[in-house]
């Protein structure tokens, strides 16, 4: 069974505009979330997180938003760039202090077209 | 630059045969994860070590064996019994804080052919 799941297996913005990548988790332990960024034949790169005790977290063009009740958090990316085009991986982790491997979701792959 | 490096990027293994992918870091992380990215999967978790010495499994340790013998080394060996070894293999480590998550290398292609 999938505790983190992206539904949207891929989405096409264009240039400008805003991205709005989604994802819903099922474990209601998980306390922290992270967002991956993943280009073809590399490793993800991290992007932006959040814990259980924010609702928002922004970093420039990136911000994270997380709804505790509906087990739902989401990813904008304002505004969406050519260079934003990727894979983008949802993880969650219910260890915030110790070592406990994320799980992560299947990915969102984001075209940004010019 | 500190960092995390898999080696070869690319790998072909015929049928039967065992392979080991390297994996090393410079970063003093204590973690160490092994994943598998197949098409439309995500990221699965193979194994993973928090310390020098032990390991434990993952989602999908069948096929796989791992060892610690170094903090800064995880090597993956894909046994033959791993029915569908083709995929895309990324290690990644981690020393856990709330802005930090993991470093992932950039990846090992291994093929069957």
């Amino acid at each position: 069974d999938q505790q983190v799941k992206q539904n949207s297996p891929s989405l096409s913005v264009q240039e400008g505009r805003i991205s709005i990548l989604n994802c819903d988790y099922t474990n209601s332990m998980f306390d922290y979330f992270l967002w991956y960024k993943k280009y073809p034949a590399e490793g993800p790169t991290f992007l932006i997180s959040i814990s259980s005790i924010k609702d928002k977290n922004e970093d420039g063009r990136f911000t994270v938003f997380l709804n505790k009740s509906a087990k739902h958090l989401s990813l904008h990316i304002v505004p969406s760039q050519p260079g934003d085009s990727a894979v983008y991986f949802c993880a969650a982790s219910d260890g915030l202090r110790g070592n406990t491997p994320l799980v992560f979701g299947k990915g969102t792959r984001l075209s940004v077209i010019a | 630059d500190g960092g995390i490096t898999q080696s070869p990027k690319y790998l072909f293994r015929k049928e039967g045969q065992n392979v080991t992918l390297s994996c090393e870091q410079n970063l003093n992380h204590d973690a160490m994860y092994w994943y598998r990215q197949d098409p439309g999967q995500g990221l699965r978790l193979i194994y993973y070590s928090q310390i020098v010495n032990d390991f434990q499994k993952g989602d999908i340790a069948e096929g796989y064996s791992v060892s610690r013998e170094k903090k800064e080394s995880f090597p993956l060996t894909v046994t033959s019994a791993q029915k569908n070894p083709t995929a895309f293999y990324l290690c990644a480590s981690s020393i856990w804080r709330e802005d930090y998550g993991y470093t992932f290398g950039s990846g090992t292609r291994l093929t069957v052919v």
